[in-house]
């Protein structure tokens, strides 16, 4: 079965930087996309970025240009979202999903990953 | 203005229907996109429900009951989710999302409450 399963929670200092990982299982890896999806507390989900896992092109949403970045190593099927510049705001649980290219099923979810920024 | 605005909340009691609406921004015409739904629960990752253009490209979710449908009101500039015979595990957060100049954009979400 498909399966996507997150790194850890992480707590990190303003100005610090948060690398998490998603492991994909179950499916062919370099066949979809991997979404990058945050929640804060009380908001609405926010869009981060996306990766084609074959060739590893990505595509981030402006507000996070030059902050993220997306990547993977396809040799353990596993992708990356590394955040840099934390601050306060950032502190959300990150979720990576997956999808086929160019479309907007998010059928396959990795359980969330808290990062809290606090000094 | 929020490129898609959703309803905060909305009740409605077991075995009847609820229509969530999700109104693009004034300059974006619903017609010309998909409105993807996604239900949320807490604790849980977002679990995708389906897909609407149109009454001949839409598709339903993997495993979602066909209680679950979408429809569009072009009057309103509106994507719509219908959920008929509400069931109390259908309380949750809903979220509509359209693909909007190379981003994927969410609406703010409407609380569902079954009682």
């Amino acid at each position: 079965q498909v399966q996507l399963v997150q790194s850890g929670a992480e707590v990190k200092k303003p100005g610090a930087s948060v690398k998490v990982s998603c492991k994909a299982s179950g499916y062919t890896f370099t066949s979809y996309d991997i979404n990058w999806v945050r929640q804060a507390t009380g908001q609405g989900p926010e869009w981060m970025g996306w990766m084609n896992a074959n060739s590893g092109n990505t595509g981030y949403a402006q507000k996070f240009q030059g902050r993220v970045t997306m990547t993977r190593d396809t040799s353990i099927t596993t992708a990356y979202m590394e955040l840099t510049s934390l601050r306060s705001e950032d502190t959300a649980i990150y979720y990576c999903a997956r999808n086929p290219a160019k479309t907007g099923d998010f059928e396959y979810w990795g359980q969330g990953t808290l990062v809290t920024v606090s000094s | 203005q929020a490129v898609l605005t959703q309803p905060s909340s909305l009740s409605a009691s077991p075995g009847a229907s609820a229509s969530l609406t999700c109104t693009l921004r004034s300059d974006i015409n619903v017609g010309t996109y998909t409105i993807y739904w996604y239900q949320k629960k807490p604790g849980s990752p977002p679990q995708y429900l389906l897909k609407y253009k149109s009454d001949s490209d839409k598709q339903q979710g993997s495993g979602v009951p066909s209680r679950f449908s979408g429809s569009k009101d072009a009057s309103a500039n509106a994507g719509i989710l219908l959920i008929s015979g509400l069931q109390s595990e259908d309380e949750a957060d809903y979220y509509c999302m359209i693909w909007h100049s190379s981003t994927w954009v969410f609406g703010g979400g409407t609380k569902l409450t079954v009682l």
